[in-house]
């Protein structure tokens, strides 16, 4: 059974202060990781994909991905009351595969 | 104009029942997938397809069965309805299947669908 492991939360962090959110996954095979955030009451959205190992930047966002640790993880810099929502990290594997989530992680961000 | 959108977004139901929730995408792309969501905000894929083929078929009841009349829609049909299927039921789709990576998946609102 392939899965995708989150810690709930809440996390609270102060506003201006960085988030730090954490994912690991069972399959060695996974080629693609996103990171979605969900308000609540609202529809997922994508905000970062990393497919290689390193980090990746946009704007406060970056996404980060260690595949022989199998983590991936992401940082929102700047935190602020916006960002209060459920992250969810979601996982591809092989070819004809649906994407694997996590069961995500909410964010509270006090102003 | 809404990319995927879902019909209806919310139902009241009984046990027993038969209900249907209905989906359409008008961005082009090959797939769409029906996720359920749970109260503890699980997201769980049940069924993709690809240009009307399905794909995907998770552990899902029989009670369950979908339908894709074109590449564009996606329609959920669920027979004698339990009080376990209570649960946000988004749609969704990806551009580009064939290449094993969805990308970008676009959700519809979701369909809250409550069973009493």
């Amino acid at each position: 059974q392939k899965e995708v492991e989150q810690n709930s939360g809440p996390l609270s962090v102060p506003e201006g202060a960085i988030a730090s959110l954490n994912c690991t996954y069972s399959d060695r095979g996974s080629q693609s990781f996103f990171w979605y955030r969900q308000y609540s009451g609202k529809s997922p959205e994508l905000i970062m994909s990393i497919y290689s190992n390193g980090d990746k930047e946009d704007g406060r966002f970056t996404a980060q991905l260690n595949k022989a640790s199998q983590y991936v993880s992401l940082l929102i810099r700047d935190s602020q009351p916006s960002d209060s929502a459920t992250y969810l990290c979601a996982v591809n594997g092989q070819a004809g595969t649906a994407l694997i989530f996590g069961k995500g992680t909410t964010l509270s961000v006090s102003s | 104009d809404t990319a995927v959108s879902q019909t209806p977004k919310y139902l009241v139901t009984q046990m027993g029942n038969d209900k249907s929730i209905k989906c359409e995408q008008n961005l082009g792309h090959d797939t769409m997938y029906w996720y359920k969501q749970d109260s503890k905000k699980f997201l769980k894929i049940m069924f993709s397809y690809n240009n009307k083929e399905l794909i995907i078929n998770e552990t899902v009841p029989n009670r369950f069965s979908p339908k894709s009349p074109d590449k564009a829609h996606l329609n959920l049909h669920i027979n004698s309805l339990e009080l376990g299927d209570s649960a946000v039921y988004f749609c969704a789709s990806s551009q580009d299947w064939a290449s094993g990576d969805p990308g970008e998946l676009f959700f519809g609102e979701g369909s809250r669908l409550t069973v009493l």
